[in-house]
């Protein structure tokens, strides 16, 4: 098993530029979460799906930012347009239903310039 | 899910055991406490989780107070490869849904 993977591992952009980050979660688990990591906030759930349906994206700072699941195993999570304030570590994770850990990605590292 | 409270950083002799401590003094009845890790550019690693009975696995031991508002993670014999941020995490649910993480303590282990 892989893991998690998420792509790209380092991604630095411009100022007004689209950014999509991408995350494989591992076959068969159904819940997918999205987090950001700064120095100042920690680490922020910004989204979660279950079985493929956002639940809860009170997280997402604002319009700029939005993720979708096309299917079970592969999410994207995009900022159009990125502004330097979202540099950050962007993390994905994904569980099992019925199980009790989390399993997380190695995470993309996004500097906005 | 009740706020925790954890040490902002502490120390551990390789070799010794680490005992990491966390008040949820609000817990309620239905709510079980997890633990994380996460090691320096990584990203975090469950490690262990109980709602009232004390847990072991092979990566460290939870001990949960008979009140429940306390518990510790033990790392019976810290290693350097354990320096790391530890999070303590109750929520209501065991499994499924959502995991909001706090700002943890910071393990240093020495040699």
């Amino acid at each position: 098993d892989a893991g998690v993977i998420q792509s790209p591992r380092h991604e630095v952009t411009e100022m007004g530029q689209e950014v999509t980050l991408r995350c494989k979660p591992i076959s068969g688990h159904n819940s997918l979460f999205w987090y950001r990591q700064t120095m100042m906030r920690g680490l922020e759930l910004l989204i979660y799906f279950n079985n493929n349906v956002p639940i809860d994206d009170s997280g997402m700072p604002e319009d700029r930012f939005s993720a979708k699941m096309p299917n079970a195993s592969f999410s994207t999570l995009k900022i159009q347009p990125s502004e330097p304030r979202d540099s950050a570590v962007y993390f994905c994770a994904s569980s099992l239903s019925g199980s009790y850990g989390y399993t997380f990605g190695s995470g993309t590292r996004l500097t906005v310039v | 899910d009740a706020k925790t409270t954890q040490p902002t950083s502490m120390d551990c002799a390789e070799g010794r055991a680490a005992n990491l401590p966390c008040n949820h003094s609000t817990i309620s009845g239905n709510e079980y406490v997890y633990w994380y890790r996460q090691i320096h550019s990584q990203g975090p690693q469950y490690i262990i989780h109980g709602l009232k009975n004390n847990e072991t696995n092979e990566m460290a031991s939870l001990i949960i107070t008979e009140d429940r508002k306390s518990s510790t993670l033990i790392l019976p014999h810290a290693t350097l490869r354990d320096t790391a941020v530890y999070y303590c995490i109750v929520r209501v649910a065991p499994q499924g849904g959502k995991l909001i993480f706090g700002q943890g303590t910071e393990l240093s282990v020495k040699p």
